[in-house]
């Protein structure tokens, strides 16, 4: 694909369930990042993964959160048991490589509500 | 990782140049400066990157002063599509994990 996608695009769920967000990196980037922006606010960074392995978690805010990725290719962030709190657009992004700031490519976010 | 500190919002009129100023008093020796753009219900994008004195793209230019503790992003004659939140970032060339500030929110009116 052209571009970084994610699904779904907005997702409403009751506190207390459980929700998957997926990302669908450019073809061959080997980074794959996660960031949570809050209404108004800036981005702040979930966890990094290079290939499939995830050499930097320190941004997930608790246990609840986990995240995982399947080779070079898709991640899935998962938040067991959401809270209001949860609520927020969850970015993923991509690069060729590891690091080099100007080259994270976004996806357009998911949506999580949670009521 | 240096932290900056821009304006919260902005607003301008269609054919103005508009200069964002960012603050990164504690920037260190390794580090770039970065500006990304984010439109409503989108991801950020790279615009512009620089370490010191003038960098010009097609998009914008950046004017980094020689002590390097500020940044200037100018957008040359804006339009209405330029509405966006603008975001300074600093950091070394392997600074995987972006530091997003809240941004300066730009609003270009006709």
């Amino acid at each position: 694909g052209a571009g970084v996608s994610q699904s779904p695009s907005n997702k409403v769920t009751e506190k207390g369930k459980d929700v998957e967000l997926r990302c669908d990196p450019i073809s061959g980037h080997t980074a794959l990042y996660w960031y949570r922006q809050r209404l108004g606010q800036g981005l702040e960074f979930l966890i990094y993964f290079q290939g499939n392995s995830a050499p930097d978690k320190s941004g997930l805010p608790s246990d609840r959160f986990s995240a995982e990725r399947t080779g070079e290719s898709v991640s899935t962030l998962t938040i067991q048991r959401t809270q209001q709190e949860d609520s927020a657009v969850y970015l993923c992004a991509s690069s060729l490589v590891a690091g080099a700031p100007r080259e994270q490519y976004f996806g357009p976010g998911t949506r999580l509500t949670v009521t | 990782l240096a932290k900056t500190t821009q304006p919260i919002s902005m607003d301008s009129y269609e054919g103005q140049e508009v200069n964002i100023t960012c603050s990164h008093n504690n920037i260190a020796t390794n580090d770039y400066i970065t500006w990304y753009q984010q439109f409503p219900s989108q991801g950020p994008r790279f615009i512009i990157q620089g370490y010191k004195t003038k960098v010009t793209n097609e998009v914008a230019s950046l004017f980094i002063p020689a002590d390097r503790k500020s940044s200037t992003l100018s957008l040359p004659r804006v339009s209405l599509s330029d509405t966006a939140v603008y975001y300074c970032l600093v950091g070394d060339e392997s600074s995987y994990k972006l530091i997003f500030g809240s941004g300066t929110r730009l609003l270009v009116r006709p």
